[in-house]
């Protein structure tokens, strides 16, 4: 069937490093891939999203980077901040399709 | 400008009890989305509307469920018969064409529902 799904459930950094999450999705036909962000209470807010055209997109301190032929998204924050923690999802759909789907989220913790 | 905004915040209920969510999307936006995320998972789909029809509602779990959003603006989730299996955060996305996966849902607060 068709998931998303994170590699790894928590990861810790130092303030100042650079983190690097990663995601995995099955459905070959997804077409467009978003970051979202959410911190505790919140609800989830738009970070940086990539079409499946492009494989690798540059935001401000963040890169989103896609790998079609192993089915594999990650998300880089440079320099990452205590602001930085949250859980961060990444969600799929396609060009025909409306409905997110949600991965399970990745708690990142930034230790100053 | 605003972005969505959803009331209440937070509501508590007892079981058997019925609850209205309401969502206000940010102004301009043609599509409406409802999901449900329960603790530690991702949200999930709940329902879309395309203007005032509801385009797709497959993602309700049963028929004590239901959404309106008659002017094509504001919209609000009903619950019936409260059940304790539905306190979830409820989160309201919007998002400015209608259909097409290729369009960013920007999403609301959300509101936390318990059923005790």
């Amino acid at each position: 069937g068709e998931s998303v799904g994170l590699h790894l459930p928590t990861l810790s950094v130092q303030e100042g490093d650079n983190s690097i999450i990663n995601c995995a999705y099955s459905n070959s036909a997804s077409d467009y891939f978003i970051w979202y962000k959410q911190e505790s209470g919140k609800g989830p807010q738009f970070i940086i999203d990539i079409r499946s055209n492009m494989d690798k997109r540059q935001g401000q301190r963040v890169t989103v980077l896609l790998n079609k032929t192993v089915k594999h998204l990650s998300l880089q924050i440079a320099a990452t901040q205590p602001g930085d923690s949250a859980v961060y999802f990444c969600a799929e759909t396609n060009g025909s399709n409306y409905k997110l789907t949600f991965g399970k989220g990745t708690l990142l913790t930034v230790n100053p | 400008g605003a972005g969505v905004s959803q009331t209440p915040s937070n509501k508590v209920t007892e079981k058997g009890k019925y609850v209205e969510l309401r969502c206000d999307p940010i102004s301009g936006h043609t599509a409406l989305y409802w999901y449900r995320q329960s603790l530690g998972q991702g949200p999930e789909f709940l329902i879309y509307f395309q203007g005032t029809g509801a385009a797709d509602d497959s993602g309700l779990p049963n028929d004590r469920f239901f959404a309106v959003r008659p002017e094509g603006s504001v919209s609000t989730l009903k619950i019936q018969r409260t059940e304790r299996g539905d306190s979830a955060m409820y989160l309201c996305a919007s998002s400015l064409l209608a259909g097409g996966g290729l369009d960013t849902q920007y999403f609301g607060p959300g509101t936390r529902l318990t059923v005790l």
